[in-house]
């Protein structure tokens, strides 16, 4: 089973906009992550969001989780360019397991 | 800030040899991770490990991979006779799962490169 579908695949604003990201998932999670990967380098974590929590908010950051709908979307508000990277779901299912079911990301481009 | 160290930051090698790629997980972490990304795709999990032994490995974590920890700080991935398609960037993390702490720490990465 796939885990962490996200959508769009790319994105280009304009800085100070808001970007949303979403992503959707097929099995039961105990938690969902967001990571953010700048081309070419490792993945740092930006916030993990459990299944009981329905929002959670981070800095610039807001994760919303609908387990109902098996969705989740990321919020960056007031866009820098900085921000521009890819942004990835993972997945953790819990009960034993801490293996994390990343989707393909989405490309994010934050146009100075 | 403590952070996961990989060594190399890129291996090149030809089919056929072996090839260590090494981590140095955050100190106070009890569980370690490979992960793998082929260009252009998916990162995806490989295998996990704690208290000295593979935890959950997936499919692709096949007889050619092994995974060990030969002192308390480094953690390293070993694949005995590297195929073309094993090429990629292989990500080492770490998490404090001990605590019920799911986040887990990536590192910046090998980019390993088969000939």
């Amino acid at each position: 089973s796939q885990q962490g579908e996200e959508d769009p695949q790319a994105l280009s604003i304009q800085e100070g906009e808001n970007a949303t990201m979403n992503c959707s998932y097929k099995t039961s999670i105990n938690n969902l992550q967001w990571y953010r990967q700048n081309s070419g380098r490792g993945l740092v974590h930006l916030i993990l969001i459990r299944s009981n929590e329905r929002e959670k908010h981070s800095g610039r950051l807001r994760v919303t989780l609908d387990t109902s709908k098996k969705s989740s979307s990321l919020l960056i508000t007031a866009s820098r360019a900085a921000d521009t990277a890819s942004y990835f779901c993972a997945g953790g299912s819990g009960a034993g397991s801490y293996q994390l079911t990343f989707g393909k990301g989405t490309k994010l481009s934050v146009i100075p | 800030e403590p952070e996961v160290t990989q060594t190399p930051s890129h291996q090149v090698t030809q089919m056929g040899q072996e090839v260590i790629l090494r981590c140095v997980p955050i100190s106070n972490h009890l569980y370690f991770y490979w992960y793998r990304q082929i260009l252009g795709q998916k990162v995806e999990f490989l295998v996990s490990f704690y208290n000295n032994e593979i935890s959950e490995k997936s499919e692709i974590f096949d007889d050619q991979f092994s995974v060990e920890r030969p002192d308390g700080s480094n953690f390293t991935l070993k694949i005995r006779s590297t195929k073309l398609e094993d090429s990629a960037m292989y990500f080492c993390a770490s998490s404090d799962a001990a605590r019920a702490s799911y986040e887990q720490y990536f590192g910046p990465g090998t980019r390993l490169t088969v000939t």
